[in-house]
């Protein structure tokens, strides 16, 4: 079974701070990519990654970078983390090709004071 | 922009139920459609994946069917039991894209 593992289920930093969410996948899978799911509003894409140090934005990067330096991590970065971002991140990852099944891991739920 | 629109937003069915769950999209050009289910303040689940080229996909008792001519997916549950309560997201990936384009979901809950 495809497991895509998050760094923290729950992360609460300051307005400013820089933030770092981790993704790992173990099934080596060639996309990656990072979503915020805030109720009212649905999962909205942020990044995604179709092969190592490459990255694309989707629908909402403003205020996210992202890397990848291993094909098997992807990190989400909040330069200067803000109340606005208080979310549910959600990592996916897939196999190549634009058609592929997503697998999803297990969410953090970060919270911008 | 494109859309995906799921209808109840909630839904409320005793245990042992046969249920239907829609999902409608405005994109006459997607190549897949995949079904979620997912836990409160957890991640998604996949459920189900349809191609394009396929008319329906099962899983035990989940049932997903496409109509791409109407912009229509459904999926079935046969024999709903508590443990199915959750809530279930439809998205489609377009012609050409890795994005997934996501419904809000139905927020299932099965009465026991």
């Amino acid at each position: 079974d495809v497991k895509v593992t998050q760094s923290s289920r729950y992360l609460v930093k300051r307005t400013g701070e820089k933030v770092f969410l981790e993704c790992v996948q173990d099934m080596d899978h060639e996309n990656m990519f990072w979503y915020r799911q805030d109720p009212g509003l649905g999962l909205r894409l942020i990044y995604f990654s179709y092969d190592v140090k490459m990255k694309e934005k989707g629908d909402i990067p403003e205020g996210y970078s992202v890397s990848r330096e291993k094909k098997e991590r992807f990190s989400l970065i909040l330069e200067s983390a803000s109340t606005n971002q208080t979310s549910m991140y959600l990592c996916a990852s897939s196999r190549s090709g634009s058609y592929n099944e997503q697998f999803f891991g297990p969410g953090t739920r970060l919270t911008v004071l | 922009k494109q859309e995906v629109t799921q209808i109840p937003a909630a839904l409320s069915v005793p245990e042992g139920e046969n249920l239907v769950l829609n999902c409608s999209f405005t994109d006459s050009a997607i190549y897949n459609l995949q079904w979620f289910r997912q836990d409160p303040g957890k991640g998604l689940t996949s459920l189900l994946l349809i191609q394009s080229s396929q008319r329906e996909q099962t899983s035990g008792r989940l049932n997903a069917s496409l109509d791409k001519s109407s912009g229509r997916s459904t999926l079935y549950i046969a024999a709903s039991q508590p443990g199915d309560s959750a809530t279930y997201l439809c998205a489609y990936a377009g012609a050409g894209s890795y994005q997934l384009t996501f419904g809000k979901g139905t927020k299932l809950s099965v009465i026991p």
